[in-house]
Order: structure tokens, then C-alpha cells, then sequence
């Protein structure tokens, strides 16, 4: 049971690069989040997909885009990175009426 | 936007001591939660509290909700080492059972 994985755990991308960041939970959560966090910002919600075929804007949405693979899989797309997206970005997962969420390692993106 | 802010913002004590933290948030609340982030690492979920609860412990924890005053308190008894980390608080937002609001949270040093 690894809970929420995410790959990769660090990234340097140039600006204009694109890349996906993946993210897989096992434990049968209908919801999912990408959140982005800056030093001193605490935690901002990008986007959220309540359920399987289901994805929702969050605080910070501009210039991402997420899809729900399936029930297990929520992945990150940056189309075009700028050095703003400079973060670690965390995907976490809730479920079974529950109201916490789990999160996983983090990924450390650098936009050069 | 932030809803809730925890203070202070950094907190150092030696190891043995209590440590309390607080948070106050702007609107209102069906639950408030409490995670706690390790250097480097994803965010694991302390408690919840609800908002029909006063006060609510889970071992050397002690959390607190003054709905009237929109405020938390998060209280770590005998400190240890091990608790050095940050801690963050964050608020459901009313109208949607998905979305969490975080504050910036509250980095605890324990000095042993």
C-alpha cells in the first residue's frame, strides 16, 4: 500500500518547455488535488477532480492543465512552464467520507 | 486567498516544553484540520476538529475551535525533537466538501 505517488521528485525545465507531472493513489479515493506551495504561502489549490471524469479549477489554475486518467491516476500538465511556476507541487487524494487528505512526496520544479 | 493564518510564524522552544500554535480564520467552517509538513516532505494530517466540537485530543495533542472568535489552537505537550517540523492549518470551504483553504503555516523548532 504506498498511498500517493509522485513522479518525478525534481525537475529543471527552461521557459516555453512543457512536461506532465503524474500522480497515482491506491487507495480507492474518488477525490484528487493538485496543489502548489511557495515559501511562506502555505498550500494553493491549482486544480481538483471530485470524481472520475470529473475536474475542477482551483485558486490558481492559469497555465495548467490536469486530467483524471482514471480512478487511480491525476496528472499535472504545464503546456508552456514560465519561471512563476517555480514550486513544489503536491498531489493528495481524499476519500471514503473522509475529509483529510493524503499527500504525497512532492515534486521540486525549477523553471530556468 | 488565504484563509486561515497561523501565528506565529516560527516558534522555537526546548525539548520538554509545550508548544502552542495558533490559527484564525475569515468565514465559516464545517471542520478545521491540522497537518503537520517535515522538511522536504509531503503534509501528513494531524486531527480534525469540527465545528461543533470545542476540543478534541489525540495523544500529545491538544487542538481547540472558538467558533466565535474563528480561531484554533494547536497544543503539543513534552515536546520532542521528532515534532520539529511545520505545521499548517486548514479550513474547509463552506459549500463545496473538495476544497481546503491553508494558512501559511507555523515552522516549530525543538532545540533539544
Amino acid at each position: 500500500n504506498a498511498g500517493v505517488t509522485q513522479t518525478p521528485k525534481f525537475q529543471v525545465l527552461k521557459t516555453g518547455q512543457s512536461m506532465t507531472l503524474q500522480c497515482a493513489q491506491d487507495m480507492n479515493h474518488n477525490s484528487m488535488y493538485w496543489y502548489r506551495q511557495d515559501p511562506g504561502m502555505g498550500l494553493r489549490l491549482i486544480y481538483y477532480s471530485a470524481s472520475e471524469g470529473t475536474t475542477d479549477k482551483g485558486e490558481v489554475p492559469n497555465g495548467y492543465n490536469v486530467s483524471r486518467l482514471n480512478k487511480r491516476e491525476f496528472s499535472l500538465r504545464l503546456e508552456s512552464a514560465a519561471p512563476s511556476q517555480t514550486s513544489v507541487y503536491f498531489c493528495a487524494s481524499s476519500g471514503g467520507g473522509q475529509f483529510r487528505q493524503y499527500f504525497g512526496p512532492g515534486t521540486r520544479l525549477t523553471v530556468t | 486567498s488565504q484563509q486561515g493564518e497561523e501565528d506565529p510564524q516560527a516558534l522555537s522552544i526546548q525539548e520538554g516544553e509545550n508548544a502552542t500554535m495558533n490559527c484564525s480564520y475569515k468565514t465559516s467552517i464545517n471542520n478545521l484540520q491540522w497537518y503537520r509538513q517535515n522538511s522536504g516532505r509531503g503534509l501528513v494530517h494531524l486531527i480534525l476538529i469540527r465545528s461543533n466540537e470545542r476540543e478534541k485530543h489525540s495523544g500529545r495533542l491538544r487542538v481547540t475551535l472558538d467558533t466565535s472568535k474563528k480561531s484554533s489552537s494547536l497544543l503539543i505537550t513534552a515536546s520532542r525533537a521528532a515534532d520539529t517540523a511545520s505545521y499548517f492549518c486548514a479550513t474547509d470551504k463552506v459549500g463545496s466538501n473538495y476544497q481546503l483553504i491553508w494558512g501559511a503555516g507555523t515552522k516549530l523548532i525543538i532545540k533539544p
